[in-house]
């Protein structure tokens, strides 16, 4: 069956980076396009922008632009995500999701927490 | 961007109740339409896609209508595992936009 797994929750500070990974099973990894979506606590959801495994294209929000930086590992089917300059404003649940026109299915979700 | 306005941003009823989420789109998106429920620490799930197909293992009472641009999603009778946030989302243009949410609890 169709499994997106992410990477656990992250603490990190202010300033560093953080790297969040989306490992895909059960499906062919190149065929899909891979988003990423940001939610903050009580809040709803916002797009950051996807990668496309197929040909490493990849597509960012205005927002995010310079924020988020997408990459895909085709040989383990996972997908990573780079937050870097964070601040407590990227404080947020984040989730990968597998779209062709719909999000059909979506990993668990990983909280990162930025504060000093 | 195609903005999506949903209404209401919350909701408050009973069981077996019928409830009715709307979204708005900013422009012509025909079936292009997916409705999501998010239950309390979990992520997202599709209920209904093309507008009105419901997604697979999604139980009957739930619904979606177009009427022009306006999307409805309808809960026929409330049951308490329904409780959670609701999103629309467009799939016509890059990039896929969704609705506000609506949160619904029970009354």
């Amino acid at each position: 069956q169709v499994q997106l797994q992410q990477s656990g929750a992250e603490l990190a500070k202010p300033g560093t980076s953080v790297k969040l990974s989306c490992k895909a099973s059960g499906y062919t990894f190149t065929s899909y396009y891979i988003y990423w979506v940001k939610q903050r606590p009580g809040q709803g959801l916002e797009w950051i922008g996807y990668i496309y495994p197929g040909n490493g294209g990849t597509y960012y929000s205005e927002k995010f632009k310079g924020k988020a930086t997408f990459t895909a590992d085709t040989s383990s089917s996972t997908a990573y995500m780079l937050l870097g300059s964070l601040t407590p404003e990227d404080s947020a649940y984040y989730f990968c999701a597998r779209q062709r026109y719909y999000f059909d299915y979506w990993g668990q979700g990983v909280m990162v927490t930025v504060s000093s | 961007d195609i903005q999506m306005t949903q209404s209401p941003a919350s909701l408050s009823a009973s069981l077996e109740e019928i409830v009715t989420i709307t979204c708005q789109a900013s422009q012509d998106i025909g079936n292009w339409l997916a409705w999501y429920q998010q239950k309390p620490g979990k992520s997202p799930q599709l209920l209904i896609y093309d507008a009105t197909s419901l997604a697979d293992g999604v139980p009957s009472r739930f619904s979606g209508s177009r009427s022009g641009t306006q999307y409805s999603l309808k809960i026929s009778r409330l049951q308490v595992e329904d409780i959670g946030s609701y999103y629309c989302q467009q799939a016509h243009s890059n990039p896929p936009t969704f609705g506000g949410g609506t949160k619904l609890e029970l009354k």
